[in-house]
């Protein structure tokens, strides 16, 4: 069962473009959404994350917004540059017993083209 | 460099065997996740310990099984290897079973291949 989903292989953006990736879920009891950056031959990096009770979080280049009632979050990079060509994964957390358990979507391959 | 450290990274054998792969957790973490890669698939969690203890199961199966150590190292344990175990497998850690947010920190995976 597939809790968080991104329904797109990939991507290709020009450099100094925007680039906009988007993730679904399922679950409404998720407590934070987090986006991580993977390189070949490299394990997932943390790139951002956004709590469920904010619609927008902003570092740098990098912004996150969250709308609940869609179920939808969104990772825009502005401007995009080459660095940022890698596998980005969305996931979503909620808290339990356990502490937070972690479901990841399939992932987004981003191409940023010179 | 996230601090936490898996081995091998590679590792190539044949079906019916058994393998274990090995993963040290960044310093003062006590939460240790697995997770496994396959093609064309997102992260799948297999499993959590913390503090040496099982704390939550995801889509692992029956012949794998891991655990954690007192020094808090842990070891994914995989039997009568199948040719759709080939993956890579990712070892996460976190502060007290993922802080504020659930951030975990990755190892760079150990890529299983069985042929």
């Amino acid at each position: 069962d597939q809790q968080v989903k991104q329904n797109s292989p990939s991507l290709s953006v020009q450099e100094g473009r925007i680039s906009i990736l988007n993730c679904d879920y399922t679950n409404s009891m998720f407590d934070y959404f987090l986006w991580y950056k993977k390189y070949p031959a490299e394990g997932p990096t943390f790139l951002i994350s956004i709590s469920s009770i904010k619609d927008k979080n902003e570092d740098g280049r990098f912004t996150v917004f969250l709308n609940k009632s869609a179920k939808h979050l969104s990772l825009h990079i502005v401007p995009s540059q080459p660095g940022d060509s890698a596998v980005y994964f969305c996931a979503a957390s909620r808290y339990s017993n356990s502490g937070y358990a972690l479901n990841f979507g399939k992932g987004t391959s981003l191409l940023v083209t010179p | 460099d996230s601090g936490v450290t898996q081995t091998p990274k590679h590792l190539i054998t044949a079906t019916g065997q058994r393998v274990t792969l090995r993963c040290s957790p960044r310093s003062g973490d006590l939460s240790v996740y697995w997770y496994q890669q396959s093609l064309d698939q997102g992260l799948q969690f297999l499993i959590q310990y913390y503090n040496g203890e099982e704390r939550a199961k995801g889509n692992i199966l029956e012949r794998f099984s891991a655990q954690q150590f007192p020094d808090l190292h842990s070891e994914l344990n995989l039997s009568s290897l199948e040719l759709g175990d080939s993956a890579l497998y990712f070892c996460a850690s976190s502060v007290r079973g993922g802080g504020n947010t659930g951030e975990l920190f990755f190892g760079e995976g150990s890529r299983l291949t069985v042929l």
